[in-house]
């Protein structure tokens, strides 16, 4: 099993729609992050937390909100989806006091 | 003007070739820089990491950071079709574990 697991791994849904997109990981780090990946853009941090009661911006929240539910389970939702949102996006993990950052598979993510 | 900067490639190279990939970056903060690998359809998955300046070995590759030029390269010996991929490079700043990437550079070994 992969130690961090994003549901679901394809998406497709309709402008103005909510979504919500899940990561659950098996590492026990405290801390959880969002990106997306565009092509020519390279990989942009969404949100991060660095425990269940810490939230962060990253440099592209507008458009997003996330949810940390436990230590292991943090979700990214898209209140009212826009086609500018199509994307792939990563979930990752890391531990204090380390550089090292574990991805998930991704999610595909199309809105039309 | 990106803190990371990246070719994207794609870089085409013989089996065997040495291969060098580079970055550059602006935010003289970062303390770590990593090396990403991403296989199509694929999580990064990281490779190695250096802490500020110098070399690490790792197997077939080396992974250099120069931080009077603000310039790191991740360099592939012997390089195997096994290796086509993207490779990510990215900066951390001392304080948190904040990653900022490049965009990546695809690359592609040829029989």
């Amino acid at each position: 099993d992969a130690d961090v697991t994003q549901t679901p791994r394809n998406r497709i849904t309709k402008t103005g729609k909510r979504i919500m997109l899940e990561c659950s990981q098996t590492k026990g780090h405290d801390r959880m992050y969002w990106y997306r990946q565009d092509p020519g853009l390279g990989l942009r941090l969404i949100y991060y937390s660095f425990d269940v009661k810490d939230i962060n911006k990253g440099e592209i929240s507008d458009g997003y909100s996330v949810s940390r539910q436990a230590q292991a389970k943090f979700s990214l939702s898209l209140e009212s989806a826009i086609p500018n949102q199509t994307a792939l996006y990563f979930c990752a993990t890391s531990k204090p006091g380390t550089a090292e950052a574990f991805f998930g598979q991704g999610t595909r993510l199309t809105v039309v | 003007q990106k803190e990371v900067e990246q070719d994207p490639g794609p870089l085409s190279v013989p089996e065997g070739a040495i291969v060098s990939l580079n970055c550059t970056y602006s935010n003289s903060a970062f303390q770590y820089f990593m090396w990403y690998r991403q296989y199509s359809r694929k999580g990064p998955e990281l490779l190695m990491y250096t802490y500020s300046s110098g070399n690490k070995e790792d197997g077939r590759s080396t992974a250099q950071v120069d931080k009077s030029s603000k310039y790191i390269s991740l360099f592939i010996r012997d390089s195997q079709p096994s290796d086509s991929a993207t490779y990510l490079c990215a900066g951390v700043t001392g304080g948190g574990n904040k990653l900022t990437f490049g965009t990546g550079t695809q690359l592609k070994v040829e029989l």
